[in-house]
């Protein structure tokens, strides 16, 4: 079955330092690729998505994520977090364009001052 | 822009009285929609694809006479949760595909149901 892994649930990080947050999915084909951001009773905001090309991909509010297809990862990466980046945030996939959205369990970013 | 709306943003209802959930693409038309259900730190599952001017696509498990989806038209498209019961309280999201964007999805700010 498809799926979508999120390797850690909980990150907590210091202010101005940086973070990675982990995605692996699990496809042998073509994929589209999203991560998205939650702010508590809110709905979801993209913040970059891969779809094809150049495997770096850079989103919204600094930041971004590498696409590798040997490792099927979609890592998401800032050099240096705010305490307004706390959030949940929420690796997706798609098989095809358009098609439905497999989420992959969240992960709750909390920075601290 | 793409703004996706839901109305209402809140909903408490009795057990056994039926609600309705509306999804609205203000600026763009959707000939598909999504609706999707959220628990308490979980993540988002898919319930169904909704189709302008046709049934809509259920997911597996998900009972379609008691989450009723009409897409009538292409802004909008209903969720109806019928006769309700405590278990049904949830976060429920919609979201619009934008055909000139790939059909890209932009999601709605979420309806808080809670069923006492």
């Amino acid at each position: 079955a498809q799926s979508v892994t999120q390797l850690d649930s909980q990150v907590p990080v210091f202010e101005e330092a940086p973070v990675e947050l982990r995605c692996n999915y699990s496809s042998s084909v073509s994929v589209y690729l999203f991560w998205y951001v939650q702010y508590p009773n809110q709905g979801l905001q993209l913040l970059l998505k891969y779809l094809s090309g150049s495997t770096l991909v850079k989103g919204i509010n600094g930041f971004e994520a590498e696409f590798n297809k040997s490792q099927t990862s979609f890592h998401l990466r800032k050099p240096s977090v705010h305490i307004s980046d706390t959030a949940e945030y929420f690796c997706a996939v798609s098989y095809n364009q358009g098609g439905k959205l497999i989420f992959g369990q969240g992960t709750e970013l909390s920075v601290k001052p | 822009g793409a703004v996706v709306s839901q109305h209402p943003s809140w909903v408490i209802c009795k057990s056994g009285t039926s609600v309705k959930i509306e999804c609205r693409s203000l600026d763009f038309q959707a000939t598909t929609m999504f609706w999707y259900r959220q628990f308490p730190k979980q993540s988002l599952m898919l319930m169904a694809t909704s189709n302008e001017g046709s049934k809509a696509t259920y997911e597996q498990g998900v009972e379609k006479d008691k989450f009723l989806i009409n897409h009538a038209s292409l802004t909008l498209s209903t969720l109806t949760v019928t006769s309700a019961h405590p278990e049904d309280s949830s976060f429920y999201i919609c979201s619009a595909a934008k055909r000139d964007r790939g059909n890209e999805q932009y999601f709605g700010p979420g309806t808080r149901l809670t069923v006492t």
